[in-house]
């Protein structure tokens, strides 16, 4: 199976912070990389996919990077509505599909 | 706009069957790739499988022995039974589209509201 590491797990951040949240792949997955944003009692919702292409609708505050093992989620300036946690997930080695262990972003 | 929307039981006991069924709407399940995924309470999310329109399935292989998704094109719905469940099978449930011709790379849009599904006697 491929494991995605997220770091950091958590995270405190104030509103119009700059935000970069790190999933790590245990070996190569390409560009396959997704991120999602979930509130709680919400269901996951996609923000990127194919590693760095915005989903329609998503504010472009949101962007996303990396290939191979390495991928970053960043977010320009936080807006209150961003607090949440975030998760990453892999589809290059199927099955399993996986997912990050999530990371929740805090207000400071 | 494509709707997902689980239900079925809230409730099974140790080593009973978990059944649960997905409507679709907006979209016709004879095209593309049906997922289940689940999250324990607290936790986080967790693939179990899916199902293609031409009823091939690929699953968790952590579940592949407890687990059957299928379709029911007559009702754009899909549905996943996972047998001789235990306390570990609590969770919320959810359905998924990915909206790719193949799995490969793909992710999942949209989501279900998910279904909490407690296993306890």
């Amino acid at each position: 199976d491929i494991q995605m590491t997220q770091s950091p797990s958590s995270l405190s951040a104030s509103v119009g912070d700059r935000v970069t949240i790190t999933c790590r792949a245990s070996q190569s997955i390409g560009t396959y990389l997704n991120w999602y944003q979930q509130k709680p009692g919400k269901a996951p919702k996609v923000l990127i996919y194919a590693a760095s292409t915005l989903q329609s609708g998503v504010p472009s505050r949101f962007s996303g990077s990396g290939s191979g093992t390495d991928f970053t989620l960043t977010i320009s300036s936080l807006q209150p509505e961003d607090f949440a946690t975030y998760y990453c997930q892999q589809s290059y080695k199927i099955p399993p599909i996986t997912f990050g262990q999530g990371t929740r972003l805090e207000i400071k | 706009q494509v709707l997902l929307q689980e239900s079925g039981p809230g409730l099974v006991k140790p080593s009973e069957t978990l059944s649960l069924t997905c409507s679709i709407s907006g979209a016709s399940i004879s095209s593309d790739y049906w997922n289940w995924i689940r999250q324990p309470p607290g936790k986080g999310l967790e693939w179990i499988g899916y199902v293609h329109y031409t009823g091939t399935t690929t699953y968790n292989p952590s579940l592949k022995s407890q687990v059957t998704i299928s379709l029911e094109p007559s009702k754009n719905q899909l549905s996943l039974k996972l047998n001789s469940v235990t306390a570990a099978d609590t969770a919320v449930y959810y359905c998924a589209r990915a909206p790719r011709i193949t799995m490969l790379g793909s992710w999942f849009d949209p989501w279900g509201q998910g279904i909490q599904v407690i296993v306890s006697s």
